[in-house]
């Protein structure tokens, strides 16, 4: 069974540019989650999504940060304009379970490891 | 507000000893908790979870206690090998599957 992917694994940008980040969860599951996860803490949640619709937003920095799933499949994650700040790994997961949060077999990808200079 | 975790840690272990990862959590909503291994450059790997209403599940070498009086998990690792080390999270799942993860701790085994 093929994991979660996430592309690209790496990424250095200026501040003020922008960035998107994909992620392709594994068949068939409904949630889909994207955190931020700072060099020496634990992931923060950014946003929940069941099927193509947001379950949980209430993290993400509106301002700079959007994310879409148009057909309940894959994923993007956009950062524009950039900060320092957010340079971080940003780690997609998804499970099949019917918003319950990651539940045995929950699944995350090995996240895209963004720089901002 | 919203809380998981110890702010340490580091925990250093011999190779054949056990292990115990500890961790508070807040949110007396929970009801259901997960411990996740993260080794360097990989994401979060599930090793164990329980739901609210036991207080100790078992798992292969793993052990995970709850304790919902005082809000505190705890992860036993038997017989701790090279290969354990790596840092642990532990999660809570809140209302709606919003999951939030403590600030980890950082095993290291010594051969």
């Amino acid at each position: 069974e093929a994991g979660v992917a996430q592309s690209p694994r790496y990424k250095i940008i200026e501040k003020r540019q922008s960035v998107a980040f994909w992620c392709n969860p594994i068949s068939g599951h409904a949630t889909l989650y994207w955190y931020q996860q700072i060099l020496g803490q634990g992931p923060k949640l950014l946003i929940q999504f069941q099927n193509n619709g947001v379950v949980d937003d209430s993290q993400l920095p509106k301002d700079r940060f959007s994310a879409e799933r148009l057909k309940g499949v894959d994923s993007t994650l956009k950062i524009q304009p950039a900060k320092l700040e957010d340079s971080a790994v940003y780690l997609c997961a998804s499970t099949g379970g019917r918003g319950r949060g990651p539940r045995v077999g929950a699944f995350f990808g090995q996240g895209t490891r963004l720089t901002v200079v | 507000g919203e809380s998981v975790g110890l702010h340490l840690p580091t925990l250093s272990v011999q190779e054949g000893d056990n292990s115990i990862i500890n961790c508070a959590y807040s949110n007396s909503a929970s009801d259901y908790f997960i411990w996740y291994k993260q080794e360097s450059g990989k994401g979060p790997q599930f090793i164990i979870d329980i739901r609210s209403n036991m207080d100790k599940r078992q798992g292969q070498r793993v052990t995970v206690l709850l304790n919902k009086t005082v809000k505190h998990l705890s992860l036993q690792i038997a017989a701790t090998q090279p290969g354990d080390s790596a840092v642990y999270f532990c999660a809570e799942t809140l209302r709606g599957g919003k999951l939030i993860f403590g600030q980890g701790t950082e095993l290291s085994v010594k051969p």
